[in-house]
């Protein structure tokens, strides 16, 4: 089975710094690599499919990459808003695997 | 738009059964050749995928949960269902029904909340 593994599990940053997650997979998975959003009681929210496309009407402050087993994704001028728990996704073989998350607290 | 909301008990006892519907509105599930999935959330922590079941009928589960876990779909009742075999306190969750097969751009459910305790 292909493992997520994402990285910090959480972090601190303040309004208008430029953050960085990370998720790695055990295998190679080409592209297949989505990010997602969830705030708390919430459901999660796709932000990144296929490791780089931002989805309908996420913010432009959401960038990602990568491919193989590297992936990135970076949120630039941080908002209050952005404050949530951070999940990647691979999709392959019928299978669906989570990252174990990674909370991002705002100063 | 189409709309999901999870429904089933909220309590169940350990050694029973979990059983969800996802009940969809807004649009005919037998339309657009969509596939479904469970996804749940234990309490403070991350995200487990529980299965999906396509446009074919054709279900997959992940590993740890396979033999438990059923779906179905019934297209008179515009439903997806979800039953979870001999619960333990692990099972205690958030279930969710989420729209898609490779991501989940939505709709999701709000997600609702089974304990599994005497």
């Amino acid at each position: 089975d292909i493992q997520m593994t994402q990285s910090p599990s959480s972090l601190s940053a303040s309004v208008g710094d430029r953050v960085t997650i990370t998720c790695q997979a055990s295998q190679d998975i080409s592209n297949y690599l989505n990010w997602y959003q969830q705030k708390p009681g919430k459901a999660p929210m796709l932000l990144i499919y296929d490791a780089s496309n931002l989805h309908t009407g996420v913010s432009s402050r959401f960038t990602a990459s990568g491919s193989g087993t590297d992936f990135s994704l970076t949120i630039g001028s941080l908002q209050p808003e952005d404050a949530a728990t951070y999940y990647c996704q691979h999709y392959g073989n019928f299978r669906i695997t989570f990252g174990q998350g990674t909370r991002l607290e705002i100063k | 738009q189409l709309q999901l909301q999870e429904s089933g008990s909220g309590l169940v006892k350990p050694s029973q059964t979990l059983s969800l519907t996802c009940i969809v509105s807004g649009g005919s599930i037998s339309s657009g050749g969509y596939s479904w999935a469970w996804i749940r959330q234990p309490p403070g922590k991350g995200l487990e995928w529980i299965g999906s079941i396509y446009p074919s009928e054709k279900t997959y589960s992940t590993p740890s949960l396979k033999s438990r876990v059923t779906m179905s779909r019934d297209r008179s009742k515009n439903q997806i269902s979800l039953n979870l075999t001999s619960v333990t306190a692990a099972d205690t969750a958030v279930y969710y029904c989420a729209l898609g097969s490779a991501f989940f751009a939505g709709p999701w459910g709000q997600g609702i909340l089974v304990t599994v305790s005497s």
